[in-house]
């Protein structure tokens, strides 16, 4: 199992410039996460996903959109790209709830680092 | 004021040294608890959750005072290895499974 992976890990853009971050996980999982990390910040929610077809907003949703294509894939879309968005990009998918220790446990993906000129 | 507190440290402590980070939440609803780990520019990982009646894992002891809001991790003879960021993390009660992440504390432990 390759978990969930990224791509791209780096990119630079220059403002106003558009991209797609890419995510897929093989667990099986159904709830999927973008989050955002910047310095002294911790990570920040950005959208997530409870299940194939449904998205939601998190703590930080300006400026992006994001598309669950079925249940592996969870893309977030950058459409006019800002300074502001530099940061590293992490995405995240949940284990199911079971009453197992891993209820709630996420498993990340490797990060895309994003520089906006 | 943050959802979720740390003290970003850093924390830099000679190995076999016993260390504690703290974190306090500010939302009375929270409802699970953790403690990930982050080594340097790479992705997080889950290190344990943190149970009421506090619980150990080897080296790696958590605490929760649900009562004070407030969340401990103990780690005992620190190794070179454990040099890496902590992150507190809590979730809501009915949030979809939401993580809510402090900033993190920095640790260091040197030779």
């Amino acid at each position: 199992n390759a978990g969930v992976t990224q791509t791209p890990k780096f990119q630079v853009l220059k403002t106003g410039q558009s991209m797609t971050l890419q995510c897929a996980q093989d667990m099986n999982h159904n709830s999927m996460y973008w989050y955002r990390q910047d310095p002294g910040m911790g990570l920040r929610l950005i959208y997530y996903s409870a299940s194939e077809g449904t998205t939601d907003k998190g703590e930080v949703p300006n400026g992006y959109n994001v598309s669950r294509l079925n249940k592996r894939e969870f893309s977030l879309r950058l459409e006019s790209a800002a300074p502001s968005q530099t940061s590293v990009y992490f995405c995240a998918s949940r284990s199911p709830t079971s009453g197992s220790i891993s209820y709630n446990e996420q498993f990340f993906g490797p990060g895309t680092r994003l520089t906006v000129l | 004021r943050k959802e979720v507190e740390q003290d970003p440290g850093p924390f830099n402590v000679p190995e076999g040294a016993t260390v504690a980070f703290n974190c306090t939440y500010s939302n009375s609803a929270s409802q699970s608890f953790f403690w990930y780990r982050q080594d340097c520019r790479k992705e997080p990982k889950l290190l344990m959750s943190v149970y009421s009646s506090g619980n150990e894992d080897g080296r790696f002891t958590a605490q929760l005072n649900r009562a004070s809001q407030y969340i401990s991790l103990l780690i005992r003879d620190s190794k070179l290895s454990d040099s890496a960021t902590y992150l507190c993390v809590v979730t809501l009660y009915n949030q979809g499974g939401k993580l809510i992440f402090g900033q993190g504390t920095e640790l260091s432990v040197k030779p």
